[in-house]
């Protein structure tokens, strides 16, 4: 079975810009969960998807969203970037009531 | 609510010898209790998890972690490290009911193995 996949591996956007990020779980998952990790911070929660529907989001500013498809695939959004926005992007699917995350290897994001 | 603490950003250890990291977690009902392992520019990788039922949980690459309720512990272990265990170490801590499946990390601990 495929793995989390996560496009593109890397990113260079200019501060003011804004990026797309994609993610496509494990066949089958249907819970898509992003996560920012950086070195100072950790490993810090954005959002929860299920079934289109976002069931829990992490306190960041409005400038991040994301949103899941039908097929369960993930985009997160973030609009007018900042510098302190550069950071690995996680992406984690589950299956729904299940207690695993898989992760994908993340886009790295570097915001100029 | 729940929480991670991981004691010792670094850990240094010779080839061979014990691998022990240490997991502390706070949570305000039955924890489900994870440990993943991040390689550079990797994503993170499931070694174990606990999830109420046996109490000491046997993971890949030969690791295992013990769950402490009294001690609200959830240490990581290996009796003989290798130099391919160099790598960064996270903990984590989900609640077992309700709140999604929103996962709570510690702030991880990179392990060194010298040769």
């Amino acid at each position: 079975k495929a793995g989390v996949t996560q496009t593109p591996r890397y990113l260079i956007k200019t501060r003011g810009q804004q990026v797309t990020l994609s993610c496509s779980p494990i066949s089958g998952h249907r819970s898509v969960s992003w996560y920012q990790q950086t070195p100072g911070q950790g490993l810090q929660f954005l959002f929860e998807y299920f079934s289109e529907t976002q069931r829990n989001k992490g306190n960041f500013p409005g400038r991040f969203s994301g949103r899941q498809f039908s097929n369960s695939r993930s985009e997160m959004n973030v609009s007018t970037l900042e510098l302190g926005d550069s950071a690995l992007y996680l992406c984690a699917s589950s299956f729904f009531l299940d207690y695993e995350q898989y992760f994908g290897p993340g886009t790295r994001l570097t915001v100029t | 609510a729940q929480s991670v603490t991981q004691l010792g950003s670094h850990v240094s250890v010779s080839e061979g010898a014990l691998v022990l990291l240490r997991c502390n977690y706070s949570s305000s009902v039955p924890p489900y209790l994870f440990w993943y392992v991040q390689y550079p520019n990797q994503g993170l990788q499931l070694l174990l998890k606990y999830t109420s039922a046996a109490t000491l949980v046997k993971g890949i690459n030969g690791f295992e972690a013990e769950f402490k309720k009294s001690e609200t512990s959830f240490h990581l272990t290996k009796p003989s490290a290798h130099m391919s265990d160099a790598a960064e170490y996270f903990c984590a801590v989900k609640a077992s009911r309700g709140a999604g499946n929103q996962f709570y990390f510690g702030t991880g601990t990179s392990l060194t193995v010298i040769p």
